[in-house]
């Protein structure tokens, strides 16, 4: 069954540095998403992207953050100067054309920020 | 936004139905009911969804009362495996973001 993948599975990264966190969507999904999950809390929404462009994003998605689809194949997300509140489990997740499919989520990427 | 209200925790034991249930009284007309599960260590996970009919797939049962504010997830027959969170998610129409609750923590004992 096709998936999401998401790499590194750990990045650990000095305060005030860039980290860009890549994904690889499902292959014929056209929309995608990024997600974080502070430890021990709610899974939060960040930004949903389609047709090279921001659809949605959240008041978390703050200047900081970007993000881009490099090729056809991957969806990254950027994170400028990481702050230690950066600290997080970021999901990506894709889904087809139909409206209300479900989302398909990567495991994420454990960001740790020192 | 319409919310969903679930117990914060539930225990079943292995080889048992399970009955996950959720509250959802101020759902809209056009809102479909997802359900998703994260299990530890890994992205949330599709389970089922519905608007009004019960449905079935492999993984699992969706019940939906007659006047929609209420539904349950059943697993028919609980593994180890099924341990996880839980998320009863309404969808709204247009909103294509997924807003995450607190959920049910599941526990199962073997």
């Amino acid at each position: 069954e096709p998936e999401v993948t998401q790499t590194p599975s750990h990045q650990v990264t000095q305060m005030g540095q860039e980290v860009i966190l890549r994904c690889v969507p499902i292959s014929n999904h056209l929309y995608f998403y990024w997600y974080r999950q502070i430890l021990g809390q709610k899974v939060e929404f960040l930004v949903s992207f389609y047709n090279n462009e921001i659809s949605e994003k959240s008041e978390i998605f703050d200047d900081q953050f970007s993000v881009e689809r490099p090729d056809g194949s991957n969806f990254t997300l950027k994170i400028r100067s990481t702050k230690l509140e950066d600290s997080a489990m970021y999901f990506c997740a894709s889904r087809g054309t139909v409206y209300n499919q479900p989302q398909h989520f990567g495991d994420g990427t454990r960001l740790s920020i020192l | 936004d319409a919310k969903t209200t679930q117990p914060n925790s539930m225990e079943s034991n292995e080889e048992e139905p399970v009955h996950l249930p959720c509250n959802h009284s101020t759902i809209s007309g056009t809102d479909y009911i997802h359900w998703y599960r994260q299990l530890p260590s890994q992205g949330p996970e599709y389970v089922i969804h519905g608007l009004t009919s019960n449905v079935n797939n492999r993984m699992a049962s969706l019940a939906i009362a007659e006047d929609r504010k209420s539904s349950t997830l059943i697993l028919h027959r609980a593994t180890l495996r099924d341990a996880a969170v839980y998320y009863c998610i309404l969808r709204m129409n247009r909103d294509d973001k997924i807003i995450f609750g607190k959920g049910t923590r599941l526990h199962i004992l073997p």
